[in-house]
């Protein structure tokens, strides 16, 4: 079965400095692999896609996020945090089959400090 | 355009109640998914529908859970009776159009059962 570990409950980070949020995916075959980010009181929004290609992906808000065929992550990375990118932050990958649901992981919280 | 719309945000009923959440996805989005997030856990796939067909009810925790689609436009997923272990947020996604890969989410209900 399909599913996704994010390690982290929180990452913490002073606003500036690069952020890491981890992701590692278990798949049987190719993995379609999301991030999605929840602002408060907000449904969760898409952030960026890997299905295939290059392995360093580029999304909104200045995210991105780099595929590790070998290490089976998918980790998301911004070169300088702001405030406003504190939020919780939720990695999913596609499941096979007809419906194409998505299984997503724990969440992580990112809390950037000013 | 106008986005997914879920009501009501939130609701509080007490055990042995009746509750129910509906979902306005995206027009003509003919895929439509439910999903549930319990405190501090996973976002959980609940069903999906494509138009008014049930494609996948896989993760329905039981069967006080009744999710109906009429017509493939819009959708209500009631709970009866309701129990302490229901609480939590239900989001509702719908996918389609120009975006097939991406899911869009309301801003969920947060179900509280006392």
């Amino acid at each position: 079965a399909q599913s996704v570990a994010q390690p982290e409950d929180q990452v913490n980070v002073a606003e500036g400095n690069p952020l890491t949020v981890k992701c590692t995916y278990s798949v049987s075959g190719n993995p379609y692999l999301f991030w999605y980010v929840q602002y408060p009181n907000r449904g969760l929004q898409f952030l960026l896609k890997y299905i295939t290609g290059d392995n360093l992906v580029k999304g909104s808000y200045g995210f991105e996020a780099e595929f590790n065929k070998s290490q089976t992550s998918f980790h998301l990375k911004k070169p300088s945090a702001l405030v406003s990118d504190s939020a919780l932050y939720f990695c999913a990958v596609r499941d096979g089959g007809a419906t194409n649901k998505l299984i997503f992981g724990t969440g992580t919280l990112l809390a950037v400090q000013p | 355009e106008a986005g997914v719309t879920q009501f009501p945000s939130h609701s509080v009923i007490e055990k042995g109640q009746t509750v129910t959440l509906r979902c306005d996805p995206i027009s003509g989005h003919d895929n439509l998914y439910w999903y549930r997030r319990v405190m501090g856990k996973e976002i959980k796939f609940l069903l999906h529908f494509v138009k008014e067909s049930k494609q996948d009810e896989s993760g329905m925790p039981n069967n006080r859970f009744l999710a109906e689609r009429t017509g493939g436009t819009y959708s209500t997923l009631k709970v009866q009776p309701a129990e302490l272990e229901d609480s939590g947020v239900y989001f509702c996604a719908s996918r389609g159009g120009l975006e097939p890969e991406k899911l869009f989410f309301g801003s969920g209900t947060q179900l509280s059962v006392l």
